[in-house]
């Protein structure tokens, strides 16, 4: 596609239960990276997939927060048993290769009531 | 890790003025880049530049690696300028590390 794809774009979760998070990559992009940005501060690394391995998952915050990309393109993040600090925007990025240019998604806003 | 300073964190302008935003960072990166995060959210990319120095309209952005520091200019600014600038640097791993950004409200 022409741009990174984030579904859904807003999400209304109770506490503890299970969400999804879609990521659709730019087409080629070969890097897939997570990030949490709550309000009033800048993004925070999650995790990073090159193709379909995941490399790297130090961000993500607990055994609760799981992130695939199965095939290579499409990436789901999925938190599970939500609490009300899981609240935040979670914003999904590309990149063609390592030392390139990232682009961005719209963001999913989750909140947790 | 490597840490990523922004300043100033707050900016207001009148419609016109022109303005410098300054990146600091601790290590040497292999990437950098600086983003407008618009009011609905949306991360715009502004410069890809690791080093040296860009333009693209009213904004302009020098990267002076040996001395760790990003400068971005904006000149004659407009109030669809407001929003929230991000610079992000990583060191060729996987992390992509953002400062706290600069909040910029342009004022009609």
């Amino acid at each position: 596609g022409a741009g990174v794809s984030q579904s859904p774009r807003y999400k209304v979760a109770k506490r503890g239960q299970d969400v999804a998070l879609r990521c659709d990559p730019i087409s080629g992009h070969v890097s897939l990276f997570w990030y949490q940005q709550a309000l009033g501060q800048g993004p925070e690394f999650l995790t990073y997939f090159q193709n379909e391995a995941q490399l790297d998952k130090s961000g993500l915050p607990s055994d609760r927060f799981f992130a695939e990309r199965p095939e290579g393109s499409v990436s789901t993040l999925k938190i599970q048993r939500t609490q009300q600090e899981d609240s935040a925007v979670y914003l999904c990025a590309s990149r063609r290769g390592v030392n390139t240019e990232a682009f961005f998604g719209q963001g999913t806003r989750l909140t947790v009531v | 890790g490597i840490q990523v300073e922004q300043s100033p964190p707050d900016l207001i302008l009148q419609e016109g003025a022109n303005s410098t935003l300054r990146c600091n960072f601790s290590d040497s990166v292999n990437n950098l880049q600086w983003f407008h995060q618009n009011p609905w959210g949306q991360l715009i990319n502004l410069f890809y530049i690791p080093s040296g120095t860009k333009q693209n309209g009213r904004l302009s952005a020098t990267t002076v690696a040996t001395e760790r520091y990003s400068l971005l200019y904006i000149s004659s600014s407009q109030t669809t300028d407001s929003g929230v600038y991000f610079c992000a640097v990583d060191t060729g791993g996987f992390k992509t590390i953002f400062g706290a950004g600069t909040r910029l409200f342009v004022k009609a």
